[in-house]
């Protein structure tokens, strides 16, 4: 595709339900990127994929979080049992390889925990 | 661990100013370092990086120096325009690493 796709672009959520963010890398991209970044600050690592393979998920902040990418394209990022500190902008990111090749983001998704 | 520390915006300028904006950050090793933009509306962008010390990025104009012995990398701009606004990010990377360190980034409002 053009570039990386996200979606939703806003979600809203009551607390304890659970929710899936989809990302759809750049076609051919081998590293996908997952990055939170809460009102007014910066984006906050989360985890790092190379093709299917989950080399880092030091940044997750909790087990309620998970992503995947099965098939090494498409990730889902799921959160489950939301809580109001996750409301963040979610922002998927990807590369040809690693992250010291250019990073293509996304526009984000937009959760608000209520 | 590793951080990264932007000067605070917002910033406002006129049209034609001169731009710096500070970064300077701590790490184990010597990174890559990288400025994103995020332009209103829009995903973040890369905007320029250098890869070794004293090496220097540049890119619409824009420019930045990695300094080994500061441990700096300042974004600098001689002339701005309106179509400059955007928060700017500046975020090392790890050697070896895969995960990019974001600053909390910087305001930047150019008038007319």
């Amino acid at each position: 595709g053009a570039g990386v796709s996200q979606s939703p672009r806003y979600k809203v959520a009551k607390r304890g339900q659970d929710v899936a963010l989809r990302c759809d890398p750049i076609s051919g991209h081998v590293s996908l990127f997952w990055y939170q970044q809460a009102l007014g600050q910066g984006p906050e690592f989360l985890t790092y994929f190379q093709n299917e393979a989950q080399l880092d998920k030091s940044g997750l902040p909790s087990d309620r979080f998970f992503a995947e990418r099965p098939e090494g394209s498409v990730s889902t990022l799921k959160i489950q049992r939301t809580q109001q500190e996750d409301s963040a902008v979610y922002l998927c990111a990807s590369s040809l390889q690693g992250a010291n090749t250019e990073a293509f983001f996304g526009q984000g998704t937009r959760l608000t925990v209520v | 661990g590793d951080s990264v520390t932007q000067m605070e915006g917002p910033v406002t300028l006129s049209e034609e100013a001169f731009l710096t904006i500070n970064c300077t950050y701590t790490a184990t090793g010597y990174p890559s370092l990288f400025w994103y933009v995020q332009y209103p509306g829009e995903g973040l962008q890369l905007l320029l990086k250098a890869t070794k010390a004293d090496d220097k990025g540049s890119n619409k104009g824009f420019e930045a120096t990695y300094r080994k012995e500061t441990t700096s990398f300042h974004l600098e701009k001689g002339s701005v325009q309106v179509s400059d606004s955007a928060v700017y990010f500046c975020a090392p990377l790890k050697a070896a690493g895969n995960k990019l360190t974001f600053g909390g980034g910087t305001r930047v409002l150019v008038k007319p």
